[in-house]
């Protein structure tokens, strides 16, 4: 079968620095990406690894372990804005090659 | 470039019913996927059509079916609503040249079943 595990939820403070991570269960990885969804807006994309390592872009980093089916989204320097849902999504190829989001992590930014 | 369309943004629809629903993708963008997103259960894959042909599909039933135009635009049809059909539907547009991680998508269109 296949399967991505998220946390449901994070909270994290207001200039603090918070790490979501994905642990993922599919035949065919290519590779994980990571897209942001703000109440009542459109998933957008954030980033994609496919090979493992650090990706940086700004204060957004994603990391892939594909020895250990794990990756996570770093935020750094936490803005209000960055309340949003955050989902990892698994790129397949093979017979059945497309891609598989996970259910979301909710972050909360406090002040 | 224009992002990719929806139409409609709302719809309010009864039991047994159909509905069709429309996108329009990023131009230059070759493949459309759908996906249903309900509360806590995220994103759930619907199909994907690249060049007019269905490429990949998800696990719902076949009251749930989709097409694609020359110029891309696509549209998804679901027939003899159901209440659990109530849900946002997404749009997603990608250039269909492998980099399909990267996805464009659309506002959604907000299906209301009663």
């Amino acid at each position: 079968g296949q399967s991505l595990e998220q946390p449901s939820e994070v909270t994290a403070v207001e200039g603090a620095i918070v790490q979501i991570n994905c642990t993922y269960q599919t035949s065919g990885f290519y590779g994980l990406s990571w897209y942001q969804q703000h109440d009542g807006g459109a998933p957008t994309f954030l980033s994609y690894n496919a090979l493992d390592g650090l990706e940086e872009t700004g204060r957004f980093s994603s990391f892939l372990s594909r020895s250990d089916s794990y990756g996570y989204l770093l935020l750094q320097e936490l803005q209000m804005k960055d309340s949003a849902s955050y989902f990892c999504a698994v790129s397949r190829r093979g017979r059945d090659d497309k891609i598989i989001f996970g259910k979301g992590t909710r972050l909360h930014i406090l002040p | 470039k224009a992002g990719v369309t929806q139409t409609p943004r709302y719809l309010i629809k009864t039991r047994g019913q159909q509905v069709t629903l429309s996108c329009s993708p990023i131009s230059g963008h070759r493949s459309v996927s759908w996906y249903q997103q309900t509360p806590g259960q995220g994103l759930q894959f619907l199909f994907e059509y690249f060049s007019e042909t269905q490429r990949n599909k998800g696990n719902f039933p076949g009251r749930f079916s989709g097409r694609q135009f020359s110029n891309s635009r696509s549209e998804m049809n679901v027939s003899t609503l159901e209440l659990g059909d109530s849900a946002l539907y997404l749009c997603a547009s990608s250039l269909g040249d492998g980099t399909d991680y990267e996805q464009y998508f659309g506002p959604g269109t907000r299906l209301t079943v009663t």
